[in-house]
C-alpha cells in the first residue's frame, strides 16, 4: 500500500527567503503525487501534480516540485516566500490505477517578517 | 464555474438531530468524494461516488449516509452523531474517477456535535 511522510511538522521562514518542504512516499511503482495548500478554515487548493515525464513540475503561486525516484521524494520549493504563503501544506500520493488520495500529515508554514 | 460549493459552512447539531451537508459542482465532473478532517490532521477519505454510484465506503459508521441524487450534487446525511464526529467535512470532485486530473476541493463544512 502507498504511504506518504512529511518529516517536518512546522517550518518558519523569513519573508523573501527560499522554502523547501519535504515529502517522501512509499509505493512500488511510479505514483501520482500532489501538493495541496490549506489556509485556516478553508478547503484544499491544488498547487501542482506529477504523473510522469519531466521530473521538475511547475505549479501555481510560484511553487515547483521535483520528483526524485532514487530518493522516493517529491519536495516542494519556492524561491521567495511571501507572508500570504503561511498555511498548511499537504503532500498526497495515489496509485495510478487507484481512486483515492492518501495525504501526509501536513507541514505548517509560518512566515516571519 | 470551477468551484465545488459546500453548504452550510458551519453547523452545530445535537446528538439526536438529523441534518444534511450539501455539495454541488457544475464542472461536469463524474466523481465526487467526502473527506473528514480533524483539527491538525490530514483529510481522511470517507466515500467515493463514480458516475453517481457509490464505489468506495471506507468503513464509515452508518450514522453517516451519503447520497448522490444527480451528477452535480452530493449529500451527506447525518443522524445520531457523537461529539467525536466534530470535524471539517470536505467535498471534492474530479473530472473522472481516478487521479489523472487531481481533485477540486470545496471549502468544507465545519461540524460541531454537542
Amino acid at each position: 500500500a502507498q504511504s506518504v511522510t512529511q518529516p517536518d511538522i512546522h517550518i518558519t521562514v523569513s519573508e523573501g527567503a527560499s522554502l523547501e518542504l519535504r515529502c517522501n512516499y512509499s509505493y512500488g511503482a511510479t505514483p501520482y503525487l500532489f501538493w495541496y495548500v490549506q489556509s485556516p478554515g478553508q478547503g484544499l487548493q491544488l498547487l501542482l501534480k506529477y504523473f510522469s515525464g519531466d521530473t521538475l513540475v511547475q505549479g501555481i503561486k510560484g511553487f515547483e516540485a521535483e520528483f526524485k525516484r532514487s530518493q522516493s521524494s517529491f519536495n516542494l520549493r519556492k524561491p521567495s516566500v511571501h507572508w500570504s504563503d503561511a498555511a498548511e501544506y499537504f503532500c498526497a500520493v495515489g496509485a495510478q490505477a487507484g481512486t483515492a488520495l492518501i495525504f501526509g500529515k501536513g507541514t505548517t508554514l509560518s512566515v516571519s517578517s | 464555474d470551477t468551484e465545488v460549493t459546500q453548504t452550510p459552512k458551519h453547523l452545530v447539531m445535537g446528538m439526536t438531530n438529523k441534518k444534511s451537508l450539501k455539495c454541488e459542482q457544475h464542472m461536469g465532473h463524474r466523481a465526487m468524494y467526502w473527506y473528514k478532517q480533524k483539527a491538525k490532521k490530514p483529510p481522511e477519505l470517507m466515500f467515493v461516488y463514480s458516475y453517481e454510484k457509490l464505489s468506495i465506503n471506507e468503513s464509515v459508521p452508518s450514522r453517516f449516509s451519503p447520497e448522490c441524487p444527480n451528477s452535480s450534487l452530493l449529500n451527506l446525511h447525518l443522524h445520531a452523531l457523537q461529539p467525536e464526529d466534530s470535524a471539517l467535512y470536505l467535498c471534492a470532485s474530479s473530472q473522472e474517477p481516478g487521479l489523472n486530473y487531481g481533485y477540486t476541493f470545496g471549502s468544507g463544512t465545519r461540524l460541531t456535535v454537542v
